[in-house]
């Protein structure tokens, strides 16, 4: 059964402060995704991330995955407020008709202070 | 483009009642996935159909059912209701399988 933890799970940071949020995963998968959730709102997707050492970056943010460790990361550089949500990495099931089943993270929840 | 678009928004019902939950999928859409997220956790798979056939289903109880129509749009049924059922049903659709899945705002179901 595939496992995704990510950590930290409370991330409390300052404007301008640069953090990196992990994302490790239990079984080989080469399709992970990113999502940020407002509170009460549904899921926006951030990164589509889809073979080994892909890198993506929007904004303040850039996320990374490494099949081979299992992990990817979402790297949030010089902080704003507006970044405050909380952020989900999911991880597709591989092979053939089981794709589509994402297994999310638990998420972590970012606040961004003055 | 209209996104993903799920009804009711909200509904209230009582422990021993049925509920149906609807989702129409972005134009061109062929494959619905329903998922479910109970407050402070992470959104769990229930089900995905493609092309109006079951592709997976997740570690849930058979009170929760689930098709699609030849439009793709999705119904999830679920019986019985338990107080944990209690949760945001959030819908996604995607092209095909595997792509890119786009999430619908949800339905929060509050089971008393």
């Amino acid at each position: 059964e595939l496992k995704v933890e990510q950590n930290p799970l409370f991330l409390s940071m300052q404007e301008g402060k640069n953090y990196t949020i992990y994302c490790n995963y239990s079984t080989t998968s080469d399709r992970l995704y990113w999502y940020r959730q407002d509170p009460g709102k549904s899921l926006e997707s951030l990164f589509v991330l889809l073979s080994n050492g892909a890198v993506k970056q929007e904004g303040r943010l850039m996320a990374s995955l490494d099949t081979k460790a299992r992990l990817s990361t979402l790297h949030i550089t010089a902080a704003v407020h507006d970044l405050s949500a909380t952020y989900f990495c999911a991880v597709d099931t591989p092979g053939g008709t089981s794709y589509g089943k994402l297994t999310f993270g638990q998420g972590t929840i970012l606040t961004v202070h003055p | 483009d209209a996104g993903v678009t799920q009804s009711p928004t909200h509904l209230i019902k009582t422990r021993g009642q049925h509920v149906t939950l609807r989702c129409s999928p972005i134009s061109g859409h062929k494959s619905v996935s329903w998922y479910q997220q109970v407050l402070g956790q992470g959104p769990q798979f229930i089900f995905q159909y493609y092309e109006k056939e079951e592709r997976g289903r997740g570690n849930f109880p058979d009170r929760f059912s689930a098709r699609q129509f030849p439009n793709y749009s999705s119904e999830l049924n679920v019986n019985a209701l338990l107080l944990g059922d209690s949760a945001l049903y959030l819908c996604a659709s995607s092209y095909a399988t595997p792509s890119e899945q786009f999430f619908g705002p949800g339905t929060r179901l509050t089971v008393l």
